[in-house]
This record gives C-alpha cells, sequence and structure tokens, in this order.
C-alpha cells in the first residue's frame, strides 16, 4: 500500500539557517504530493503541493519538487524565521478507489531567534 | 468563508463517560475526515464520510467510537465509556472531493480531550 516516510524531528535551527525536511513515499501510480503545516495549536493546512512529476510547489518561501525518480518531496527553505516553528506533514493523497490519503509522522521544526 | 470549525476546543472528562465531538465542514464539501492525533504522533485516521455513501469506519479503534453525519454536513464523533488512552486531539477534515488526482483537506483547529 501507499506510505510516507519523513525524517524524524526535531529540526532545530537558527533564523535565516537553510531547512531541508526529506520525505519519500511510495505509491501506486503518480499521485499529486502535499506538505501541510501545524502551528501550535491549530489545524493542519495545507503549504504546497504539485501534482505531477518535476513540478515544483511553493509558497511562503517554501519549495519542494515532485521527483519520481527517487520517489521524494523534500521541503526546502533558504532562510527559516522563528514563526516557521510548527509541525510539518507530507502526505499523499487518496489513490486507487479510497479516497483516504496517507499522512507522514510529521516533523517538527524550532527556529530559534 | 468559514472554514472548518469544531467544538468544543477543549473537553475533560471523567475515565467512564461519554464525549461527543462536533464538526462543521465547509458548506459543499462532500468528503469528511475524522482523525486522532496523539500526542507527539502523526495522524491516526479514524472514519470518512462521502455524500450519501456508506462510511468507511476502517480506522476506529474499537467499539467504543461511533461517528455520524447529518444531512451530509455536520458530523458528531463519540466515544462511549471514556479510557484514558482516548485522551488526544481529534481533528476533523473537509474536503471537495473531484475526479483528479488530489484534492486539499480543509482542517478544523481540533478538540483537545483528555481523559481522567
Amino acid at each position: 500500500g501507499d506510505s510516507v516516510t519523513q525524517m524524524e524531528g526535531p529540526v532545530t535551527l537558527s533564523e535565516e539557517a537553510f531547512l531541508t525536511i526529506n520525505c519519500t513515499y511510495t505509491a501506486t501510480g503518480y499521485p499529486s504530493l502535499f506538505w501541510y503545516v501545524q502551528y501550535p495549536g491549530e489545524g493542519l493546512q495545507l503549504l504546497l503541493k504539485a501534482t505531477k512529476a518535476d513540478d515544483k510547489g511553493s509558497n511562503k518561501g517554501f519549495e519542494a519538487t515532485y521527483r519520481k525518480e527517487t520517489t521524494s518531496f523534500h521541503l526546502e527553505k533558504g532562510s527559516v524565521q522563528v514563526s516557521d516553528s510548527a509541525v510539518y506533514f507530507c502526505a499523499l493523497p487518496s489513490s486507487g478507489g479510497s479516497y483516504i490519503p496517507t499522512f507522514g509522522r510529521g516533523t517538527s521544526l524550532i527556529v530559534h531567534p | 468563508g468559514a472554514g472548518v470549525s469544531q467544538s468544543p476546543s477543549n473537553k475533560v472528562t471523567e475515565k467512564g463517560k461519554d464525549v461527543e465531538l462536533r464538526c462543521d465542514p465547509i458548506s459543499g464539501h462532500t468528503a469528511l475526515y475524522w482523525y486522532r492525533q496523539s500526542l507527539g504522533q502523526g495522524l491516526e485516521f479514524l472514519i470518512y464520510f462521502q455524500g450519501n455513501s456508506a462510511p468507511d469506519k476502517s480506522g476506529l479503534p474499537s467499539d467504543r467510537f461511533s461517528a455520524e453525519r447529518t444531512g451530509g454536513s455536520v458530523s458528531t464523533l463519540t466515544i462511549q465509556r471514556t479510557q484514558q488512552e482516548d485522551s488526544a486531539v481529534y481533528l476533523c477534515a473537509s474536503s471537495l472531493i473531484t475526479s483528479g488526482s488530489g484534492d486539499t483537506q480543509y482542517f478544523g483547529p481540533g478538540t483537545r480531550l483528555t481523559v481522567l
């Protein structure tokens, strides 16, 4: 079945540092790929997505490129801010007739001033 | 427009009591999901509703858990005879299912359940 593997956290960085959160997936076919973000005390919200191979999703300075050959969708940001402190989830939407998405376990990011 | 809302935001109950958690999805969204998020853990799928179809209950952890969706809109998750291990944040999400290759889920803020 489908699966998503994310790097374990917490990831602790200083402000303005470069961020990478790794995500790899196993899926049937070539699904869309998503990154969601969960700020403290809130629900998840969509950060960015890519719908096909080689697409790059971007939002709020974050980017992720859909790599079919490595089945990866790593999240990057060139210069993190304290306000980026949150939990980040990589996700596969439903596939194979099921409408139940698959989420990674989440990676906590802590950014210090 | 209004997003997904959940109530109550916090619920403290005693072991053995029943609780009801409510979710109001975005108007027009045909799909509704319940998830459980335990401290430091990822999302655990519980149940999925789509239109008038029978719900997918494959994620419910025990028969103490049930959910209904009335009129294709509001949903209630009920936990009977609560146990301490039920303590978690319960998240609701809705989406507009299309025939495309992936639909964005819109999440509510969650209900934090504490069982003493």
